[in-house]
């Protein structure tokens, strides 16, 4: 039972270039979510998906666009991406009032 | 709107000393509230919840926190910290909404 999956654990992109993030749970739950971890600020909701073929915006959904593939899949595409977007990136996915199973997290750099 | 304050940054606490960490928050009504602990380098682990009755609740680790109406809080104790406990604790209120987290260091 691996929990929550998230693939790469690093990456370093130029501006402008895209990428997807990767996120894969296998808790059986319907409830999945990315979030962006910044200094000081604690973690920020980017995009959440209550149940297969659901997705809905967080707080901090502009630059990002997000697929869930299945049940367990649920991905975070950075289409362009820029500076103010180097963050650490953790999926989460839960099912019970909002308990959630945090993955490890990738933390991106962009130049 | 929904929002949550930890109101210290960082705390410093001597191995075997109590521990309390704050959280104040803002929501219509009573909220699901959870703390979360970040070691160096990892994904956050769930400590404990509160979704409604005994306002004092344990979680893992021997950490516990108590819900007080009153003063729209969800405070974090333990009462003798360990090394291993130095990382960084968030609150979450109404599940989706983190506050922006509390050091934790503690020295021998």
């Amino acid at each position: 039972n691996a929990g929550v999956t998230q693939t790469p654990k690093f990456q370093v992109l130029k501006t402008g270039q895209s990428m997807t993030l990767q996120c894969a749970q296998d808790m059986n739950h319907n409830s999945m979510y990315w979030y962006r971890q910044d200094p000081g600020m604690g973690l920020r909701l980017i995009y959440y998906s209550a149940s297969e073929g659901t997705t809905d915006k967080g707080e901090v959904p502009n630059g990002y666009n997000v697929s869930r593939l299945n049940k367990r899949e649920f991905s975070l595409r950075l289409e362009s991406a820029a500076p103010s977007q180097t963050s650490v990136y953790f999926c989460a996915s839960g099912d019970y009032r909002y308990e959630q199973y945090f993955g490890p997290g990738t933390r991106l750099t962009v130049t | 709107a929904q929002s949550v304050t930890q109101p210290d940054i960082h705390i410093t606490v001597s191995e075997g000393a109590s521990l309390e960490l704050r959280c104040n928050y803002s929501y219509g009504a009573t909220p699901y509230l959870f703390w979360y602990v970040q070691s160096p380098g990892q994904g956050l682990q769930l400590l404990l919840k509160y979704f409604s009755g005994d306002t004092l609740v344990q979680g893992i680790k021997g950490f516990e926190a108590e819900f007080k109406r009153s003063q729209s809080s969800f405070n974090l104790r333990k009462p003798s910290v360990h090394w291993s406990d130095a990382a960084e604790y968030f609150c979450a209120v109404g599940g989706l909404s983190f506050g922006a987290g509390t050091t934790v260091t503690v020295r021998a």
